[in-house]
């Protein structure tokens, strides 16, 4: 079956450390976006990219990063210097064309104790 | 920029009535409208979308209609069941935003037996 996989489901991590959050597509799509989720909250868009080796920042990047070096995957790092990481984290792709639908990963729930 | 702006919520119905949740929207270009839907703990999965003005969108008995000239997407159900609750997410995508997707903030749904 074709979808979009994120890993771990749940995720700790102490205070002043990174951690990598693991993204895989088996769609075929050119475009895939990290999104931040809070309580109550809509998404806010952490990074995205269109095309394999190149990527953009969102509305808040700040304490993150990613790499696109493959198709199909699109981790995204949380580093120590996002004060406030706990947080659900989506993964979408899609087609990259204005008038196709985004496909979304399960989520990963990172909790930092 | 672009913006989705959705009812707040939450919003508590009883089994069998009238759903309706609003939203508006403000694009530069000429967007594609999506309703998504989020189970607790999961990621978002597409209900409906329309491409152009005047198209309706219908899925499991979900609908809205693209209205350009009062710039909505209202979703409508004529008939709430236990398990429609959920959040919901209005959602655009526009070519002169490089085809991403701006979302509301979620409309939060209990359909009580």
């Amino acid at each position: 079956d074709g979808g979009i996989t994120q890993s771990p489901k749940y995720l700790f991590r102490k205070e002043g450390q990174n951690v990598t959050l693991s993204c895989e597509q088996n769609l075929n799509h050119d475009a895939m976006y990290w999104y931040r989720q809070d309580p109550g909250q809509g998404l806010r868009l952490i990074y995205y990219s269109q095309i394999v080796n190149d990527f953009q920042k969102g509305d808040i990047a700040e304490g993150y990063s990613v790499s696109r070096e493959k198709k199909e995957s699109f981790p995204l790092t949380v580093t120590s210097a996002q004060k406030n990481p706990t947080a659900f984290y989506l993964c979408a792709s899609s087609r990259g064309q204005v008038n196709t639908e985004a496909f979304f990963g399960q989520g990963t729930r990172l909790t930092v104790v | 920029g672009d913006s989705v702006t959705q009812m707040e919520g939450p919003v508590t119905l009883s089994e069998e009535a009238f759903l309706t949740i609003n939203c508006t929207y403000t694009a530069t270009g000429y967007p594609s409208l999506f309703w998504y839907v989020q189970y607790p703990g999961e990621g978002l999965q597409l209900l409906l979308k329309a491409t152009k003005a005047d198209d309706k969108g219908s899925n499991k008995g979900f609908e809205a209609t693209y209205r350009k000239e009062t710039t909505s997407f209202h979703l409508e159900k004529g008939s709430v069941q236990v398990s429609d609750s959920a959040v919901y997410f209005c959602a655009l995508s526009d070519r002169d935003n490089a085809g991403k997707s701006t979302f509301g903030d979620g409309t939060t749904l209990t359909v009580k037996p």
